[in-house]
């Protein structure tokens, strides 16, 4: 039972176009949500999270947007850039828990 | 400040085999993740430490996978025997005890069972 879903594994869009990243979560115990941005030959690194007391949360041009009752998140990458192009990551945790569950990751191209 | 290291960054062994992997978390982390990813899937968490306590280690594969953070600080996750689905990369990550929902990944080690 996979409890954090990105079910788009690939996106491509244009540079300077919106990218919108999605995820979907099953468990109502998560609280916390995060994306993580991975590079080839890399670790995942942190990008943006929020926390389920608000809606949005903005970060230059990375917003992310929880829908609580859908029990679904996006991540908005405006404009995007070549430099953007990588592995995206939902991740998801239970206050204090300390622990994420991961997404499968979703693949972004951007192209110049 | 220094990330978190990990060593060696590849390996490639025969099945039945065993191997080990090296981590050093960022200073001051007091929390410490091996996760296994494998290729197309999310990091999946195999065990977690606090300080060189075992918070969760129920996805670890015990029969075979062993972990240990003996004071707290570098911490080895082996494989003894290796199977072929065992490859996969091997990523630590360390979080802070202020900020513990954010993780902070090491390159990790891409392991290849042959």
């Amino acid at each position: 039972d996979q409890q954090v879903k990105q079910n788009s594994p690939s996106l491509r869009v244009q540079e300077g176009r919106i990218s919108i990243l999605n995820c979907d979560y099953t468990n109502s115990m998560f609280d916390y949500f995060l994306w993580y941005k991975k590079y080839p030959a890399e670790g995942p690194t942190f990008l943006i999270s929020i926390s389920s007391i608000k809606d949005k949360n903005e970060d230059g041009r990375f917003t992310v947007f929880l829908n609580k009752s859908a029990k679904h998140l996006s991540l908005h990458i405006v404009p995007s850039q070549p430099g953007d192009s990588a592995v995206y990551f939902c991740a998801a945790s239970s206050t204090n828990a300390g622990k994420s569950t991961f997404g499968d990751g979703t693949t972004l191209t951007v192209k110049p | 400040e220094a990330g978190v290291a990990q060593s060696p960054r590849y390996k490639i062994i025969e099945k039945r085999q065993s191997v080990a992997f090296w981590c050093n978390p960022i200073s001051g982390h007091a929390t410490l993740y091996w996760y296994q990813q494998i290729l197309g899937q999310g990091p999946k968490l195999l065990i977690q430490f606090q300080n060189n306590g075992v918070v969760d280690d129920s996805q670890l594969p015990k029969d075979r996978f062993s972990a240990e953070r003996l004071k707290g600080v570098d911490s080895t996750l082996k494989i003894q025997p290796a199977k072929l689905e065992d490859s996969a990369v091997y990523l630590c990550a360390s979080s802070s005890p202020r900020q513990t929902d954010t993780q902070y990944f090491g390159p990790g080690t891409r392991l290849t069972v042959l």
